[in-house]
């Protein structure tokens, strides 16, 4: 069965500092990897995806994430945060067989001026 | 305007009742999918729906039924609610069944059984 490792609960961050959230997964194959961010009050929204190919993924609001197979993880970094991406981030997995996302418990994200 | 509506956004019940989750989506898309946010655990994958027919089930009791009556709707009913029944359930949807397909997810129905 696969699995999703956030090990990291809360991250507190200063406006403009840089933010990296780690991801660990557990799966034998090549997985599907995907970051949603939830803010307060509203459903799961995606940033980013990983299938194949270049490991370093772009996504919106400046994100991007660095798949390793090696290390199996899919990090996922910003430069420069703002406070608006205070907010839970998820690191989720699936592979073909499954229909659903297999999510790790998240990080709650506070960015302070 | 919200592309995946979910109704109510709050509900309380009481042990052994039933209550049915609306989710309408208006994104065109083929595919809807439940999944349940409880206290202190990872959101989980529920039931998958295609084309109004179930491709997966994720959850062993059968006091959760997902009715599509309706390719846009995948209401989720619950009968003989538990305490522990109590979580964000999420809606979501994606353009069709494939792994590599992006889900969409609705705002969440806080339950609370007491």
């Amino acid at each position: 069965a696969q699995s999703v490792t956030q090990p990291d609960a809360r991250v507190t961050v200063s406006e403009g500092a840089s933010l990296q959230l780690r991801c660990k997964y557990s799966y034998s194959a090549t997985p599907y990897l995907f970051w949603y961010v939830q803010y307060p009050r509203q459903g799961l929204q995606m940033l980013l995806k990983y299938y194949s190919g270049d490991p370093v993924v772009q996504g919106v609001n400046g994100f991007e994430a660095e798949f390793s197979k090696s290390d199996s993880s899919f990090h996922l970094r910003k430069a420069s945060v703002h406070w608006s991406d205070s907010a839970v981030y998820f690191c989720a997995v699936r592979n073909n067989y499954a229909q659903g996302l297999t999510f790790g418990l998240g990080t709650r994200v506070s960015v302070f001026p | 305007d919200p592309k995946i509506i979910q109704k109510p956004k709050y509900l309380v019940a009481v042990t052994g009742s039933e209550k049915i989750l609306i989710c309408e989506q208006y994104l065109g898309h083929n595919a809807m999918y439940w999944y349940r946010q409880s206290a202190k655990k990872p959101l989980e994958f529920m039931f998958s729906y295609s084309y109004q027919k179930l491709m997966d089930n994720q959850t062993a009791s059968s006091r959760f039924q997902p009715q599509s009556s309706k390719k846009n709707h995948l209401d989720l009913q619950i009968t003989a609610l538990k305490p522990d029944d109590s979580a964000t359930y999420f809606c979501a949807s994606s353009q069709d069944w494939g792994a590599t397909a992006e889900q969409f997810f609705g705002p969440g129905t806080r339950l609370t059984v007491l």
